[in-house]
């Protein structure tokens, strides 16, 4: 069975342009999780999805950052404007459900590089 | 808010020596917790949490409420435990993972 799947694993954009990030769940997990990883720091959390809904969009750093999950399934994580301080490593995780004494099953992560 | 400490960057120890990961947190509520690891070159995953009680790959963990800590313990290091390794803290309020900084653990021979 495959894990969670992110593409691309890297990704180098300039400065000012937009850019998609797309995770993949384990097949049956309702719950994704998008973190950001800067260097030297742990993951910090940027949305979770319950199904389709955005049930906690708090950790979004700004509206430059933006993510969907049409079919329950697969998300875009999508970044406008993209600035220099944006590039990090983009961790991907899904659950069972969104309780918390589930265990997150993370990706391996896309790096994105603002150049 | 929800807070974890992690105070080490590094701990280094030779091999069969005892190891202890130190991780404190900070939440009023009644707190989820857990470790993650991250070995050279794979992806991040669950090592254990406290309310499994379990021991996993001879590493155990006790929630200490009045010290609010969680600290990782194994009596006897090898160096397939070098790795990087992530106290995470989760809630019945809350649905999602606070990390804290991660500490790189490094067993020599």
């Amino acid at each position: 069975g495959a894990g969670v799947s992110q593409t691309p694993s890297n990704k180098v954009t300039e400065k000012g342009k937009y850019v998609e990030l797309r995770c993949d769940p384990i097949s049956g997990h309702t719950a994704l999780y998008w973190y950001r990883q800067s260097l030297g720091q742990g993951p910090e959390f940027l949305i979770y999805f319950q199904g389709t809904g955005a049930a906690d969009d708090s950790g979004l750093p700004n509206d430059r950052f933006f993510a969907v999950r049409p079919e329950g399934s697969v998300s875009t994580l999508k970044i406008q404007r993209t600035e220099r301080g944006d590039s990090a490593v983009y961790l991907c995780a899904s659950s069972i459900q969104g309780a918390t004494n589930t265990e997150a099953f993370f990706g391996q992560g896309t790096r994105l590089t603002v150049v | 808010a929800q807070r974890v400490t992690q105070p080490e960057k590094l701990l280094s120890v030779f091999k069969g020596a005892p190891v202890e990961l130190k991780c404190n947190y900070s939440y009023s509520g009644s707190p989820e917790l857990f470790w993650y690891v991250q070995y050279s070159r794979q992806r991040l995953q669950l090592l254990l949490r406290h309310i499994s009680r379990e021991s996993i790959k001879g590493f155990t963990a006790d929630l200490n409420k009045g010290e609010t800590s969680f600290h990782l313990k194994k009596p006897f290091a090898q160096e397939e435990d070098s790795a990087m390794y992530y106290c995470a803290l989760s809630g019945p309020a809350f649905q999602k993972l606070v990390f804290g900084t991660g500490t790189r653990l490094l067993v020599s021979p």
